[in-house]
């Protein structure tokens, strides 16, 4: 499986500023997701990153709240913008790798704490 | 709207007993079933995946799909207490397209 960091792990940021999260992975993949795990909560899908193209949202999130790049096929970032407490999450990017068909690996996440 | 539905527990066995995970999901065409682990403060931990009727072991664990009553399970054989964590059941239609996710069950394996 590919081997995926995140940076930064965790951050904790004051209301009204933007935290931009990125996501590196060590060999090409097909797919790379955004998803936010709040406390206590499961998984939820915030977008589809697609490289050269606009990102895909769900239903619930906004390209100018989640603003989500992705330059080429081993890099993504996503910017949290004009935050709020609410925001607070685990921020978790996955990969499907070029040699899977739908494996979905994990990045090791950021946990973002807004005051 | 697509939906994957698990008990939260926690499920509480004692070690060396079988645990048993279970988890329905509502899209009849989904194709790819997946069980992750996610330890508290980690990301989730591929363990299982499963895409025709039956059982596939690894391990101690063995994953069970059965299509027509839209159910899939996780077995986990002599449970230790490193296995207590939250498992999380994942659901994808077609290759390529995200994982739609259940809540998790807290499983606890007591010493």
């Amino acid at each position: 499986s590919a081997v995926i960091s995140q940076k930064p792990s965790r951050d904790i940021c004051q209301r009204g500023t933007s935290l931009t999260i990125q996501c590196q992975v060590d060999s090409q993949v097909t797919m790379m997701f955004w998803y936010r795990q709040q406390p206590g909560q499961s998984l939820t899908l915030i977008a589809t990153a697609n490289q050269g193209s606009e990102a895909t949202y769900e239903s619930g999130f906004v390209i100018d709240k989640f603003p989500i790049s992705r330059p080429n096929l081993t890099f993504s970032t996503l910017t949290v913008s004009n935050m709020s407490p609410e925001d607070s999450s685990i921020y978790l990017c996955s990969v499907v790798g070029t040699g899977t068909t739908d494996t979905q690996y994990f990045g090791p996440g950021t946990r973002l704490t807004v005051l | 709207q697509k939906e994957v539905e698990q008990n939260s527990g926690p499920l509480s066995v004692p070690e060396g007993a079988i645990a048993s995970l279970n988890c329905t999901y509502s899209d009849r065409v989904s194709q790819s079933f997946f069980w992750y682990r996610q330890y508290s403060g980690k990301s989730p931990e591929l363990i299982m995946s499963i895409y025709s009727n039956g059982d596939k072991e690894d391990g101690r664990f063995t994953a069970q799909l059965n299509k027509a009553s839209q159910y899939v399970s996780l077995l986990i054989r002599d449970s230790q207490p490193s296995d207590s964590a939250t498992y999380l059941c994942a659901v994808t239609v077609q290759g390529n397209t995200p994982l739609v996710f259940g809540k998790g069950t807290r499983l606890s394996v007591i010493a």
